[in-house]
């Protein structure tokens, strides 16, 4: 079965530099989510879009923005990004009205 | 806001045996549902079992079943016959629906199991 799909799975970029994360979700899942995992952290909920609108809006930086696009894709970029940004970015799809997500395999950013 | 806790950071169980990791949490709402999630070594989040909170009878999905108790707003996790492959790092999840659906975790519970 199609899953969540990541891309890239890892990055390393430098201190005020900008990063795009890109996420596919499973086909015929109309909500994307991005959470955000430090290390050693649980994941915090940071921004979701339900029909390419934005519906939700959690813990996300300023430095940061997100869209959906036409085909459902989404994508989250992070600009000026600082030591602290390094993370494990999950994206997750829902359909409608399930409330049970499926996460893909994160990306890990690491900012140096 | 809701809140999701989850008291024991670290648990082991022995290959064979049985092992039930705790979760709380608080909320003013009626309608929710609660999750826990496995992350293994990978770092792949995935679902073990989903509880709806106007369900009464407890989920339960193969070797793993919950205790839901709504008045006390505990969620404990029930892992039978552990397995080696069962290590992982637990999460517990609470999720308010038609309000973006978003989730509030636990700081998870690291479970080892012991061959």
């Amino acid at each position: 079965a199609a899953g969540v799909i990541q891309s890239p799975r890892h990055l390393i970029k430098e201190k005020r530099e900008t990063a795009t994360l890109k996420c596919y979700p499973i086909p015929r899942h109309d909500t994307v989510y991005w959470y955000q995992q430090g290390p050693g952290q649980d994941p915090q909920f940071l921004i979701s879009f339900y029909e390419k609108m934005q519906s939700d809006k959690g813990s996300i930086p300023d430095r940061f923005s997100a869209q959906q696009f036409s085909d459902y894709h989404s994508e989250l970029n992070m600009s000026s990004l600082e030591l602290g940004d390094s993370a494990l970015y999950f994206c997750a799809s829902s359909p409608t009205g399930n409330y049970g997500y499926t996460f893909g395999s994160g990306t890990r950013l690491t900012v140096v | 806001a809701q809140t999701v806790t989850q008291s024991q950071p670290e648990m082991s169980v022995q290959e064979a045996e049985t092992v039930t990791l705790s979760c709380t949490y608080d909320t003013s709402e009626n309608n929710y549902y609660l999750f826990w999630y496995k992350q293994p070594p990978s770092r792949q989040m995935i679902l073990v079992i989903r509880q709806e909170a106007y369900k009464q009878q407890n989920a339960t999905e193969n070797r793993f079943s919950v205790n839901f108790q709504k008045a006390a707003k505990s969620f404990s996790l029930k892992i039978s016959d552990s397995q080696l492959g069962d290590t992982a790092m637990y999460f517990c999840a609470f999720m308010k629906p038609n309000t973006g659906n978003q989730f509030y975790f636990g700081t998870g519970t690291s479970l080892t199991v012991i061959p």
